[in-house]
């Protein structure tokens, strides 16, 4: 099966901070890679898709890259209202999601 | 608006039957794969089934193969999981969510989801 690994699993940032997530696949996905994030008491939304694009509406200090094995999501000056907690889910061989990172 | 809202969800012994459904509405549902994913209390995602919107395909998560199946009725908007010989670990909010294929193949919208719990 297909895993995927996301560090850290938890970390403390503070508004204006630069703040970078990790994904790494078990095996090569190309870019079938998406990002989520996700509030409490409220369903994921997506933020990326493919690895690198940016779905309509989501703030340009988001953004999504890698290929293959390695994936990073990075929030350039990370905001209040960016406290949640991101899933990278990979489509590659059919659905897995990585285990969370809560960013506080 | 496009909207998802699942209902079913309760209390369950171990070993019992349950079956959730979903109700969509403000996009033509049978153009949609469609997809349950849960989540524990204080965990993660999973992803428990995929069914195509035709119901050609249909794929299930290791975790519930051959205890959970996924169904759908395109002429009432409507997607279903049957959810058979329920297990502790089973307990989860499950959310319906509507895959996209085109820019992206990701699930562009969720439901609220709906709790189900199974303990004695």
């Amino acid at each position: 099966d297909l895993e995927m690994t996301q560090s850290p699993s938890s970390l403390s940032a503070s508004v204006g901070d630069r703040v970078t997530i990790t994904c790494q696949a078990s095996h090569g996905i190309d870019d079938y890679l998406n990002w989520y994030q996700q509030k409490p008491g409220k369903p994921p939304k997506l933020l990326i898709h493919d690895a690198s694009n940016l779905e309509r509406g989501v703030p340009a200090r988001f953004s999504g890259s890698g290929s293959g094995t390695h994936f990073t999501l990075t929030i350039n000056s990370l905001q209040p209202e960016d406290i949640a907690t991101y899933y990278c889910q990979q489509y590659h061989s059919l659905i897995t999601f990585g285990g969370g990172t809560k960013v506080e | 608006e496009i909207q998802l809202v699942e209902s079913g969800g309760g209390l369950v012994k171990p070993g019992g039957s349950l079956r959730l459904s979903c109700s969509a509405s403000g996009f033509s549902f049978s153009d949609f794969g469609m997809n349950w994913v849960r989540q524990a209390p204080g965990k993660g995602l999973e992803w428990v089934s995929s069914i195509s919107n035709n119901s050609e395909y249909i794929y299930s998560g290791d975790s519930v193969e051959g205890r959970f199946s996924v169904s759908r009725d395109n002429a009432e908007s409507s997607l279903f999981l049957q959810m058979n010989s329920l297990r502790v670990e089973d307990t989860a909010v499950y959310f319906c969510v509507r895959l996209r294929v085109s820019q992206g193949y990701a699930f562009d919208y969720w439901g609220q989801g709906v709790l189900v719990t199974v303990s004695s």
